[in-house]
């Protein structure tokens, strides 16, 4: 089982919010780790988003609007990038990242059409 | 603005080693603030850490490619740069570097996630 597991699509429309998981392997605690959101688009390296852990260990990214957000739903033991207001430049490849086991591990990635 | 730049060979023939640069403008990768890595990503899927290094010489790597892998710096020209031995066509991939934010100063070991990315570029291992 991979350490973070993403839905490989998810699609909504301009305007709405869209709410983009990256869940935890069981046995991985997501409250013990800082989760990072990047945004990548065809061609064009990643772009990082955003870092969160709490509400007290959380950093945007520079230039970042606010309508990214990060937090976590232990229930699910996952992290979650929240996109309001969506724009039609939204679209494209979500990755999120952790530090596990001596090693940045990313997940799968989200292709997010709008 | 700090820009990363990758440069090097685009075509690897198989068994030989992968070797690129990265040099740093707009910043100095001898500042006590910062970490430098490497990533990558093959064509069409997802990315994959390789290894950091601290200006000073400590490196952090992939324990998957661990192996395999040698980064290092050259400071007087501000650049820092990775080999990989025994290329594979399982190498080729767009290859990445990247900032690290230190956590802590003085090299401790504790850094962020990447926050500044170069542009890329492209490996091919193949005869």
């Amino acid at each position: 089982q991979a350490v973070l597991t993403q839905p490989s699509s998810l699609s909504a429309s301009p305007g709405a919010s869209a709410s983009l998981t990256c869940t935890l392997r069981s046995g991985i605690n997501v409250d013990t780790y800082r989760i990072y959101w990047y945004q990548q688009k065809p061609g064009s390296p990643p772009h990082y988003l955003l870092r969160y852990k709490s509400d007290s260990d959380k950093q945007q990214g520079s230039g970042v609007p606010s309508r990214f957000s990060g937090s976590k739903d232990a229930s699910a033991n996952a992290g979650i990038l929240l996109i309001s207001g969506l724009q039609s430049e939204d679209e494209a490849d979500y990755y999120c990242m952790i530090w596990h086991s001596s090693a940045w591990v990313f997940g799968g990635g989200t292709k997010l059409t709008v | 603005q700090l820009q990363l730049q990758e440069s090097g060979p685009g075509l690897v023939k198989p068994s030989e080693t992968l070797s690129l640069t990265c040099t740093v403008s707009g910043g100095s990768i001898s500042s006590s603030s910062y970490y430098w890595g490497w990533i990558r990503q093959p064509p069409g899927k997802g990315l994959e850490w390789i290894g950091t290094i601290y200006y000073s010489g400590n490196t952090y790597y992939n324990p998957s490619l661990k192996s395999r892998v040698t980064i290092s710096a050259d400071t007087s020209r501000n650049q820092f740069s990775l080999k990989l031995s025994s290329g594979t066509a399982a190498d080729t991939a767009v290859y990445y570097c990247a900032r690290h934010p230190a956590l802590e100063a003085a090299g401790t070991g504790y850094y962020y996630g990447m926050d500044v990315w170069g542009q890329g570029t492209t490996v091919t291992v193949s005869s």
